[in-house]
């Protein structure tokens, strides 16, 4: 059974970069049938898709993040990371990576929330 | 860029049947699939419906799915409606590289 495990700092300060990593255990982000995901819900609003990647690096992203988004795979270490710049306390959210069997988000993580606040 | 708009809330008594609307801004509803999940508090979401109108296994027949393209609309349709499907419900669906969620619907079942 596919788990997915978040984890990076639970509050960043405003103007900087957020960092996250998900783990990937009992499968590989190598396998060529998954898209490796993230995706938010800010406190008291609904899901946001912020974008996936591809083991083999080729990347998706939400057009209203995209200037201050990178994801990228580490096969080696089998996992995937999200980095946002410039944040501000709009990213304020609780952040899930998941895996994309194209027909469905199948497999989430539990969650990580992050807080931006000086 | 399309949105999905979905009613922020609904309600429904046990063993009654209940509707989710989603709502395609543009673009044909038909052209991508539509996927609902399923989120109870404190949990992560879970699949409900992909592919239109598909259950994945383990999720009863209680559950379907439809799209209305004289709308431009999914619809998740919940028969005989238990207290436990009382969580909230997203639509999803994508165009080319981008993918959105509608704003999701509140279910309480009383």
């Amino acid at each position: 059974q596919v788990q997915l495990q978040e984890s990076g700092p639970g509050l960043v300060k405003p103007s900087e970069t957020l960092s996250l990593t998900c783990a990937v255990s009992g499968g590989s982000v190598s396998s060529g049938t998954y898209y490796w995901t993230w995706i938010r819900q800010p406190p008291g609003k609904g899901l946001e898709w912020i974008g996936n990647i591809y083991y083999s690096g080729s990347t998706n992203y939400n057009p209203s993040l995209k200037s201050r988004l990178t994801i990228s795979v580490d096969t080696s270490k089998n996992h995937f990371s999200l980095k946002l710049s410039s944040v501000t306390a709009a990213d304020t959210a609780v952040y899930y990576c998941a895996r994309d069997a194209l027909t469905m988000i199948d497999r989430w993580g539990q969650g990580t929330l992050v807080t931006v606040s000086s | 860029n399309f949105m999905l708009t979905q009613p922020h809330s609904v309600s429904e008594s046990p063993g009654k049947t209940v509707t989710i609307s989603c709502t395609r801004s543009s673009g044909s509803i038909a052209s991508n699939y539509v996927q609902w999940y399923q989120r109870r508090p404190g949990s992560a979401p879970t699949t409900v419906i992909y592919n239109d109108n598909q259950r994945p296994s383990g999720v009863p027949d209680r559950f379907s799915g439809s799209i209305d393209s004289s709308s431009n609309s999914a619809s998740l349709i919940i028969s005989g409606l238990k207290t436990e499907d009382e969580a909230d419900y997203y639509c999803h669906s994508y165009d080319n590289t981008n993918q959105v969620f509608g704003g999701g619907t509140k279910l309480t079942v009383l």
